[in-house]
């Protein structure tokens, strides 16, 4: 079966750098994807890892090790819109599994 | 381009009543998901389609949960009869090919609440 871990909340001020880390047990695995979801709101796409490695995207970069089944998001200069729930995916098969979510809440 | 649409945006019912949810994809998506969604939970997979077909239906309950999407374009989900359990947030997301490395955009769900 597929299993994921992320933490369930994080709290960080406005202008600081947060790390969300994840880690996954699945067979068949193929990429690891990062999505934001507010509150009521849809999960939106951040961003893929299909190879290990740092990948940038503005103020998020996600990071991803296949030898550790590893891989965290990182947040820089964190502004009070980020608060949000960040879920971690693996990608498998053709099929994605998400993490529970991890709650961020940025305080100014 | 428009995103994923999805109607009603909120529902609520008695138990043993039953429901349906309209998923409207993004054009051009072949692939369809239909997700459920639990207060303070990942999205959770309840059935894939490819076009007209669906090829990963393990997580649906078939006993009260039923789906089509019959001209490979809109779908339906449907609950009969629904059950308290059942209050949750329906996702549906489309993707170009359903391939490992595709997106998943999703629609802004139908919140269902089972009275």
């Amino acid at each position: 079966g597929q299993s994921l871990e992320q933490p369930s909340e994080v709290t960080a001020v406005e202008g600081a750098i947060v790390q969300i880390n994840c880690t996954y047990q699945t067979s068949g695995f193929y990429g690891l994807s990062w999505y934001q979801q507010h509150d009521g709101g849809a999960p939106t796409f951040l961003s893929y890892n299909g190879l290990d490695g740092l990948e940038e995207t503005g103020r998020f970069s996600s990071f991803l090790s296949r030898s550790d089944s590893y891989g965290y998001l990182l947040l820089q200069e964190l502004q009070m819109k980020d608060s949000a729930s960040y879920f971690c995916a693996v990608s498998y098969n053709n099929d994605m599994r998400f993490g529970a979510g991890t709650r961020l809440t940025v305080k100014p | 381009e428009a995103g994923v649409v999805q109607s009603p945006r909120y529902k609520i019912i008695e138990k043993k009543q039953p429901v349906a949810f309209w998923c409207n994809p993004i054009s051009g998506h072949n692939t369809l998901y239909w997700y459920l969604q639990n207060l303070g939970q990942g999205p959770e997979l309840l059935i894939r389609y490819e076009n007209e077909e669906a090829v990963d239906d393990s997580q649906l309950p078939k006993d009260r949960f039923s789906a089509e999407r019959l001209k490979g374009v809109d779908s339906t989900l449907k609950i009969q009869p629904a059950e308290l359990g059942d209050s949750a947030v329906y996702l549906c997301a489309s993707s170009p090919q359903g391939s490992n490395a595709d997106t998943q955009y999703f629609g802004p769900g139908t919140r269902l609440t089972v009275l």
